[in-house]
């Protein structure tokens, strides 16, 4: 089965810095690769994106970047806020019947 | 426009008392269901998944069951909790294809938070 690694576990950057998130996944066959914010005490919610045929993909001030030949993806977050503080999953999909794996989180607290 | 419920929000249940937790999906049809697990500060560990009525899988051996008996309805239980039952339960959907996970968002419910005493 699909097996996902992610780093850091945790992350603490200063307001205005960037954070940079990075995940692998094992099963060549995945083809999304979404990313979730989970902020304190509430669901998780996807903030983006990027499916296999991309290599990369930005939205405001998060983009995230796909390497399908070293099987790795990361988040880059710039101009951090404090609001950007929560965990953050990655998570890789293979489709068809196959289940959505999921990254062991990384925490992000960011210093105002 | 689509929504996802869960209930209880809050649960304490002594050790060897059974569980029932419920989640419903509304505005969709035939949606892939979730459920997972979360540990105080930990990841997400998935417990079972369904693509259709009757249909699931499960992820991880323990004292814990699913059932689907309606599209849209998908239910967590157990006959005796354990300690290490305790923790925040999210029921997920995510938009299937033919029974089949076509790359899609999965949709979290708000959750449930379990305290087995």
């Amino acid at each position: 089965g699909e097996n996902v690694e992610q780093h850091p576990s945790t992350l603490s950057v200063q307001e205005g810095d960037s954070a940079v998130i990075k995940c692998t996944y094992s099963d060549s066959a995945s083809n999304y690769f979404p990313w979730y914010k989970q902020e304190l005490g509430k669901r998780p919610q996807l903030i983006i994106d990027i499916r296999s045929n991309v290599g990369e993909k930005k939205d405001q001030r998060i983009a995230v970047t796909l390497n399908k030949t070293a099987k790795h993806f990361s988040l880059h977050i710039t101009e951090t806020q404090p609001e950007d503080s929560a965990v953050y999953f990655c998570a890789a999909d293979p489709g068809g019947y196959q289940k959505v794996t999921f990254g062991t989180g990384t925490k992000l607290q960011v210093i105002p | 426009s689509q929504t996802i419920h869960q209930w209880p929000a809050t649960l304490v249940q002594p050790v060897g008392s059974p569980l029932s937790l419920e989640c419903t999906v509304e505005g969709t049809s035939n949606p892939n269901l979730y459920w997972y697990r979360q540990a105080a500060g930990r990841g997400l560990q998935l417990l079972f998944y369904s693509v259709g009525i009757g249909q699931i899988s499960s992820e991880v051996p323990q004292n814990l069951s699913a059932s689907r008996p309606q599209d849209r309805q998908f239910i967590l239980s157990s006959k005796k909790l354990l300690l290490s039952d305790s923790g925040f339960y999210l029921c997920a959907w995510s938009r299937g294809l033919a029974g089949a996970s076509s790359y899609n968002e999965q949709f979290f419910g708000p959750g449930t938070r379990l305290t087995v005493l």
